[in-house]
């Protein structure tokens, strides 16, 4: 159980272009979805918290006008990458919860590779 | 700031050589210490969840100890196909309130030879 499925899992793009990612929780209802960046031998960084329905909650220092954020059902949030720029290039990857709050297990996706080129 | 510290940043073992991966932690408020699995290129697979210090969890090889500062993830006998990175993360609430997210640390980097 606890599945969360991302696509695609790669995808190389030109500079300035947008690139959507569909991050899908196939067998639970993800009440909220959390979006992370990882760079090459670096942890996981929260993007942004995004909770069905409602506005996406991003982190200090990432733009919200970049990065779209769109939860409209418990079972799917898009990210989307928008003009993108070699420095957006990065390890996606998205989680899921079932809960609404307290200490709910995070699962996560299997990741999507963004190369801007 | 919370603040998660893995170390160490790699290890090397030996087919069947006992060792363990250390995570301090400073947080307000811990409400929850998560172990992950990370393959290359995959995205993070769930562990185990420590939620008070003195528990301790198990699931094969792996056995996860928590205490007030740190977390230890033992592992036993290790075999070729434990080679991962090993990540850690607290949970810390949010000050908008909802969902808890995660602060992750670096990982550790394990390597099994046979």
């Amino acid at each position: 159980g606890a599945v969360v499925s991302q696509h695609p899992s790669w995808v190389i793009c030109k500079s300035g272009t947008s690139v959507k990612i569909e991050c899908r929780s196939l067998d639970f209802q993800a009440t909220t979805m959390f979006w992370y960046r990882q760079f090459p031998k670096q942890s996981l960084m929260l993007m942004a918290t995004s909770n069905e329905g409602s506005k996406a909650t991003y982190e200090q220092g990432v733009e919200k006008d970049k990065f779209l954020i769109n939860h409209a059902s418990l079972t799917l949030s898009t990210l989307t990458v928008t003009s993108a720029h070699p420095e957006d290039s990065s390890f996606y990857i998205c989680s899921g919860t079932a809960g609404g709050g307290g200490t709910d297990t995070q699962y996560f996706g299997p990741g999507t590779r963004l190369t801007v080129l | 700031e919370d603040q998660v510290t893995q170390s160490p940043e790699a290890l090397r073992l030996q087919e069947g050589e006992s060792s363990s991966l250390n995570c301090s932690y400073t947080v307000s408020g811990l409400r929850g210490l998560f172990w992950y699995r990370q393959d290359p290129g995959k995205g993070p697979e769930f562990l185990f969840t420590l939620y008070s210090a003195g528990e301790e969890k198990e699931k094969e090889r792996l056995k996860a100890t928590l205490t007030k500062k740190e977390s230890f993830l033992h592992i036993t006998a290790p075999k070729p196909e434990d080679s991962a990175t090993y990540l850690c993360a607290v949970q810390a609430p949010l000050t908008q309130g909802g969902s808890e997210k995660l602060v992750f640390g670096k990982g550790t980097k394990l390597t099994v030879n046979p």
